[in-house]
């Protein structure tokens, strides 16, 4: 069964910091792995979907890339905005128990200090 | 504008009584999907749909209903709601299961 683990649970950094988040995976057999935003209350946007052939994606101040040989991504925010506070959440899709499933990881809730 | 719409968005009900939460997407994408999201918990999926008429359970099907008529919507649900039914709940849809989520805005569903 996939497991898939964000650490840290939460984290505090001054504005113009930067940062990285991670996220860890038990099964390799992913189609890709996405990471998310998520503001309070709110739904999901996408940030960056890396496909399992990829090593890297970026968009703007946002750099995630991948190794699947390790089980691990990581989410890179360069010069942290207070606008960047939000929880941050990766997804792997795969199959699982015999089932097509995403399995989600718990986040990353992320502050930004002006 | 591609986009997945959900209504409603908020829904305060009493234990019993049935209804559903409704699941549009204008991308004609196969995959679709239901989640609920509860704190400490995370997103854990509900229900999935690879295409039309072909559903399948998630990690906590039980007390959740869905079908799949139409490619554009999937409905979820709940023929007796229960307490332990109050989350937030997403609705998603994706081209493949290979390709990248879209997710809807949310329902916040209360149940007393």
């Amino acid at each position: 069964k996939q497991e898939v683990t964000q650490i840290p649970a939460a984290l505090s950094v001054p504005e113009g910091e930067n940062l990285v988040l991670n996220c860890s995976f038990t099964d390799s057999a992913i189609y890709n792995l996405q990471w998310f935003r998520q503001d309070p209350g709110k739904g999901l946007t996408s940030l960056l979907l890396i496909q399992s052939s990829q090593r890297e994606q970026t968009s703007g101040r946002l750099n995630a890339s991948l190794d699947k040989s390790s089980g691990r991504s990581t989410l890179y925010i360069a010069a942290s905005q207070p606008g960047d506070s939000a929880t941050y959440l990766c997804a792997a899709p795969g199959v699982s128990g015999g089932y097509q499933k995403v399995t989600f990881g718990i986040g990353t809730k992320l502050q930004v200090i002006p | 504008e591609a986009q997945v719409t959900q209504n409603p968005r908020y829904l305060i009900t009493v234990t019993g009584k049935k209804l559903t939460v409704t699941c549009s997407q204008n991308m004609n994408h196969e995959y679709m999907s239901w989640y609920r999201q509860d704190p400490g918990l995370g997103l854990r999926q509900i229900y999935y749909s690879m295409n039309v008429e072909v559903t399948d359970k998630g990690d906590v099907p039980e007390g959740y209903k869905v079908s799949r008529k139409e490619k554009r919507n999937f409905p979820l649900i709940l023929e007796s709601p229960s307490p332990n039914q109050t989350s937030l709940y997403f609705c998603a849809s994706s081209l493949a299961l290979t390709g990248g989520y879209t997710f809807g805005s949310g329902t916040r569903l209360t149940v007393v």
